[in-house]
């Protein structure tokens, strides 16, 4: 938590390749890494997220793999669609209470 | 369950005018936070609440914003004397309380429109 930097604010693949968003964060007591997915116009949504106990999870087209080491985790989407185009958000935290900052987020845009 | 539940979701005040925007957070929820969003940007954090208590309000600004979230109720954040740089989404997120699950759940939102 606390200095949470996403990488990159834009990315636009072609449909059915690969993407890949980059989170990095600065609070090494962090131990919950989720994923905000937001279309347009609606409220950002979890889609996926990991606990600092395993270093990797995957829900078919989604996994998240974590980094504690070098404090940063990511998100991969395999065969994308159209209906993946949104902004997705990153928002590292503690369990214990604690304000949750989001990163910056990623417009992902899906070229048919 | 209902989930989170904001309102209204759209708010249209004139300048001087005071907003009240509502969240109901998701049963069970103790813990509520709000978010302004701008249009192509991203979620800034505003102020995190506990029942009956402001937890951090270093994300909201110092004048004509207030929040609170009473032991009965809907978490209530208020904006004074509303300017045409208030217009904005605002988002409440609300999450179980310390030591569950951490998951934060948001609601649609309220959209302000200061005219």
């Amino acid at each position: 938590g606390e200095n949470v930097e996403q990488h990159p604010s834009t990315l636009s693949v072609q449909e059915g390749d690969s993407a890949v968003i980059k989170c990095t964060y600065s609070d090494s007591a962090s131990n919950y890494f989720p994923w905000y997915k937001q279309e347009l116009g609606k409220r950002p949504q979890l889609i996926i997220d990991i606990r600092s106990n395993v270093g990797e999870k995957k829900d078919q087209r989604i996994a998240v793999t974590l980094n504690k080491t070098a404090k940063h985790f990511s998100l991969h989407i395999t065969e994308t669609q159209p209906e993946d185009s949104a902004v997705y958000f990153c928002a590292p935290r503690t369990s214990s209470a604690s304000k949750i900052i989001f990163g910056s987020g990623t417009r992902l845009s899906i070229r048919p | 369950n209902a989930g989170v539940m904001q309102n209204p979701r759209h708010l249209v005040r004139r300048r001087g005018q005071e907003a009240r925007l509502r969240c109901s957070p998701m049963k069970g929820h103790s813990h509520v936070y709000w978010y302004r969003q701008l249009p192509e940007e991203g979620l800034k954090f505003m102020v995190y609440l506990q029942k009956e208590n402001i937890i951090d309000e270093s994300g909201m600004p110092k004048e004509r914003f207030s929040a609170e979230f009473p032991k009965e109720g809907p978490s209530i954040l208020r904006i004074q004397q509303v300017v045409r740089g208030d217009s904005a989404a605002y988002f409440c997120a609300s999450s179980p309380p310390q030591g569950m699950r951490t998951e934060a759940f948001f609601g649609q939102g309220t959209r302000l429109t200061v005219v």
